[in-house]
């Protein structure tokens, strides 16, 4: 079974407008952690957000807004004010403790191809 | 400023041959990560390591092979490369363990096996 799902493989949204960006996952370590990457098309990772599973509170950063559904499993990326260079693949991924592993596995999502309309 | 960095940036081989991917970074990270990327799949994790001499095998590790005699390097090593490897391989590094941070990546490794 798949540990993260975006099941959007791509959006047009319209310059200015909010968009979401879905991603849901499944896990068995209590504590865990969401990451939503961006991907332009000069190809590097860059970092967005992070929502941790005993945060209390939906992850903010700048235009950047984590929708944290914890009994859904869902970690909805909002963006608000789309801009054109917000343009570029979108990866939600996972940090989980397998058992019996000291180490943290880091899982990414296939990705969200979104466009933004001018 | 620390870093990661990976080498070469871009490697042409024929089948059958034994490639090796470097990775390197300067964070003093215990976690260290390879992932390939192709078209309609994402990141798709190969290795892992927590740290030196521990290393676990991700959900495509088939064909691959990594060692981690310290803590900066992780190389990814291909046995016996096959057409099927042709894909842009990440690095990535983060210390999940001392704070939630994110997880850093390199710049890429473009791969072509012909």
């Amino acid at each position: 079974a798949q540990k993260i799902t975006q099941t959007q493989p791509g959006m047009f949204v319209q310059e200015k407008e909010a968009v979401t960006l879905d991603c849901t996952y499944d896990t068995s370590d209590p504590s865990y952690g969401l990451f939503w990457y961006k991907q332009p098309s000069s190809g590097e990772m860059i970092f967005l957000i992070y929502q941790g599973s005993y945060d209390q509170q939906n992850a903010t950063e700048g235009r950047y807004s984590l929708n944290f559904q914890k009994a859904r499993k869902s970690a909805n990326l909002v963006i608000s004010a789309s801009q054109l260079g917000d343009s570029a693949m979108y990866f939600c991924a996972m940090r989980e403790k397998l058992l019996g592993n000291a180490g943290n596995m880091l899982t990414f999502g296939g990705g969200t191809r979104l466009m933004v309309k001018p | 400023d620390a870093e990661i960095t990976q080498s070469p940036r871009h490697k042409i081989t024929e089948t059958g041959r034994q490639v090796t991917l470097a990775c390197h970074q300067t964070w003093n990270h215990n976690n260290m990560f390879w992932y390939r990327q192709d078209l309609g799949h994402g990141l798709r994790l190969i290795h892992y390591s927590y740290g030196v001499q521990d290393t676990n095998k991700g959900e495509v590790s088939d064909g691959y092979s990594v060692s981690r005699s310290n803590t900066e390097d992780l190389p990814l090593t291909l046995e016996s490369a096959a057409s099927s490897q042709t894909s842009v391989y990440f690095c990535a590094s983060s210390e999940f363990g001392r704070s939630n941070t994110e997880a850093f990546f390199g710049q890429g490794t473009r791969l072509t096996v012909v």
